[in-house]
């Protein structure tokens, strides 16, 4: 399976909701990452897990909660969003330090993607 | 931090002919430059990647150029089809600086690709 899947691929929330996106890969890979990417822009990284736990969040507003409950799953919970966080979110993942160093390889998968939209 | 420069934003061209997008970063330590095809609502899927211990590498109609000294590495298409056209991205990445166990991507501004039948 070389595959990273997310779910759901469509969203539409209101400012008051609380919603999830789910994020799975059966790769082996330890670095999961979250990304969000405004049309024609390239992706901005929000988030960065390794080995499960948070390594990196770029100054993301707390209305974005990263969760990271093993190693295939990566959740990210969502409340109270501003219409302004409507964006295509991309979950993305990798083999981490040592095993990618051996294997040479320390590409980054995407997933589909799920179109959030706030109203 | 990091910053990519990627020329040009938009590059049109017929059929058959070559494409090439240019990126240039500035932090010394990245190694790594993997190069994305992104089609229009659909994942950013990598086309072809270099380190810096290499110069050049080629896959089929692809190839990718890295010259550290100058710090750019350019995306060469040859033979362009129409399925070519999409958004193009080139990133970089300092893999696993500092001991970290993940690679941090910068990615440039994308170049939207049309190749014209």
């Amino acid at each position: 399976d070389t595959e990273v899947t997310q779910t759901p691929k469509h969203l539409v929330m209101g400012m008051t909701n609380k919603k999830s996106l789910k994020c799975e890969q059966h790769m082996g890979h330890r670095a999961m990452y979250w990304y969000k990417q405004k049309a024609k822009k390239p992706p901005e990284l929000m988030f960065v897990y390794s080995y499960e736990k948070l390594s990196i969040n770029e100054s993301v507003p707390s209305r974005f909660s990263p969760e990271c409950p093993n190693s295939s799953l990566l959740n990210l919970h969502l409340h109270a969003l501003q219409p302004e966080d409507s964006a295509l979110y991309l979950c993305a993942s990798s083999l981490p330090g040592l095993a990618a160093r051996l294997k040479s390889t320390d590409t980054q998968y995407f997933g589909p993607g799920t179109r959030l939209t706030v109203l | 931090g990091e910053n990519v420069e990627q020329h040009p934003s938009t590059l049109s061209v017929q059929e058959g002919d070559s494409a090439v997008i240019k990126c240039t970063y500035s932090d010394s330590a990245s190694n790594y430059f993997p190069w994305y095809k992104q089609e229009l609502g659909k994942r950013p899927q990598l086309i072809i990647d270099i380190r810096s211990n290499v110069g050049e590498k080629k896959d089929q109609r692809i190839a990718v150029t890295l010259n550290k000294t100058a710090k750019h590495f350019s995306l060469h298409i040859t033979e362009t089809q129409p399925e070519d056209s999409a958004v193009y991205f080139c990133a970089a990445s300092s893999v696993y600086a500092g001991g970290t166990s993940y690679g941090k991507l910068t990615f440039g501004q994308g170049t939207i690709l049309t190749v014209h039948p």
